[in-house]
């Protein structure tokens, strides 16, 4: 199971864009990248996955470099909403079943 | 379609009893994962079931146990509670297991053990 790496904790403006970055250096080739967001008192909620380049949604963006050891979860001119913890995941989808593990995350504040 | 429901939402025990909480997946879903957060050590897996089979376990204790019905409504149990029980526990389900597939939270129990 890929273990990954990422900041304990990041500040921010409200409308300034944000760029968490998660390692995970032992992916392996059937591995996805996938991000949460987790609000105070509420379980984690599905931002974004990708299992190479470039994906976007209406929330987020999601950058894997090429040899995916890496990604970059990008949220543009974030609110004060956008405050919460956010965690990235690698994790494949063998047969043997799968244990994804979510650790502390990145716990985002964001102020005015 | 309802989400991911969990009951019940608070509970409060004493040490050296044993609970269950239970978990009703969305509708469809085959997959329920199971999780205990707590401020020191964050989210971590406990087990996942699919098609009424554990699949995966995390690392804890024998005391930690689980089961998935045929209508994929799964419980989980703790054994000789202890004080570092007290955490929130999160139920997920997804369509089908793998990490490709989406995961749903439910709001969680929240478990304190005195």
């Amino acid at each position: 199971l890929a273990k990954t790496t990422q900041p304990i904790s990041m500040d921010s403006y409200e409308g300034q864009e944000v760029n968490i970055t998660c390692s995970h250096n032992n992916i392996a080739t059937n591995d996805y990248i996938t991000w949460y967001q987790q609000f105070p008192s509420q379980g984690p909620r599905f931002i974004i996955q990708g299992y190479k380049t470039k994906v976007t949604n209406e929330v987020a963006s999601l950058f894997i470099p090429a040899d995916r050891k890496s990604s970059t979860l990008s949220l543009p001119r974030v609110s004060l909403s956008d405050t919460a913890v956010y965690y990235c995941l690698v994790g494949d989808m063998g047969d043997s079943g799968y244990a994804l593990n979510f650790g502390k995350g990145t716990s985002l504040l964001v102020t005015p | 379609k309802a989400g991911v429901t969990q009951t019940p939402r608070y509970l409060i025990k004493t040490r050296g009893q044993q609970v269950t909480l239970s978990c009703s997946p969305i509708s469809g879903h085959r997959s329920v994962s199971w999780y205990q957060q707590t401020p020191g050590q964050g989210l971590q897996f406990l087990f996942e079931y699919f098609s009424e089979t554990q699949r995966n376990k995390g690392n804890f204790p024998g005391r930690f146990s689980g089961r998935q019905f045929s209508n994929s409504r799964s419980e989980m149990n703790v054994s000789t509670l202890e004080l570092g029980d007290s955490a929130l526990y999160l139920c997920a389900s997804s369509l089908s297991q793998g990490a490709k597939y989406e995961q749903f939270f439910g709001p969680g129990t929240r478990l304190t053990v005195l």
